[in-house]
């Protein structure tokens, strides 16, 4: 089955700071997507981006399928950006990636 | 436009046991697929749902059936539970006439002991 591995596992900023987060995948695949897991487990969708770039407002995301990964730039970080960022890849069944724990300080 | 509802939010099953969950797919979704998430780990793909057949499978046994309604609402039932079930169970929604993308119901959290 496809492998979907997620760097960094951890990551620790400041409020204001900017990151990027990782997603590599090891077969061609129809969809994916970047959620972020609030602490009451909901995921929730951040980008439907199987290739291309797109924005949307701090967050945007780029996905180059030919290389197989895509990257999630938070800019200007805030403490509610904290959680769980998840990225998830396939056709019909979708393989997650292990997560990044994101924690932004005041 | 309604989202997609999980039931019921959180379960307490001994093992053994047999649990039904359920899950209502968001409107206009005809496709239903569930995953099991265990502590600190990613969603894990359990089985797929199309047109009231099961459309694809994960790695789990066939303890672990599910259901989908004519109105795209689906099933999932475990029996004989073991302890290791306990997890978040989530369930998504999709529209195969259009995008794969996958909406994401708010899971139900079971506890097996």
């Amino acid at each position: 089955g496809i492998q979907v591995e997620q760097s960094p596992p951890d990551l620790i900023l400041q409020e204001g700071a900017n990151s990027t987060l990782r997603c590599n995948f090891s077969d061609s695949v129809n969809n994916l997507q970047w959620f972020h897991q609030n602490p009451w487990g909901q995921l929730i969708n951040l980008f439907y981006i199987p290739s291309g770039t797109k924005q949307n407002g701090r967050l945007s995301a780029t996905t180059v399928a030919t290389e197989r990964y895509s990257l999630l730039y938070i800019s200007s970080s805030q403490t509610t950006d904290s959680g769980v960022y998840f990225c998830a890849v396939g056709n019909n069944d979708m393989r997650f990636g292990a997560g990044t724990r994101l924690t932004v300080k005041p | 436009e309604t989202g997609v509802t999980q039931s019921p939010t959180h379960l307490i099953k001994t093992r053994g046991q047999q649990v039904t969950l359920r899950c209502s797919s968001q409107s206009g979704h005809n496709t239903v697929s569930w995953y099991q998430q265990a502590l600190g780990q990613g969603p894990q793909f359990i089985f797929q749902y199309y047109r009231e057949e099961e459309n694809g499978r994960g790695n789990f046994p066939p303890r672990f059936s599910g259901l989908q309604f004519p109105n795209y609402s689906s099933e999932l039932n475990v029996n004989a539970l073991e302890l290791d079930d306990s997890a978040l169970y989530l369930c998504a929604s999709s529209s195969k006439l259009s995008t794969y993308e996958q909406y994401f119901g708010p899971g139900t959290r079971l506890t097996v002991t």
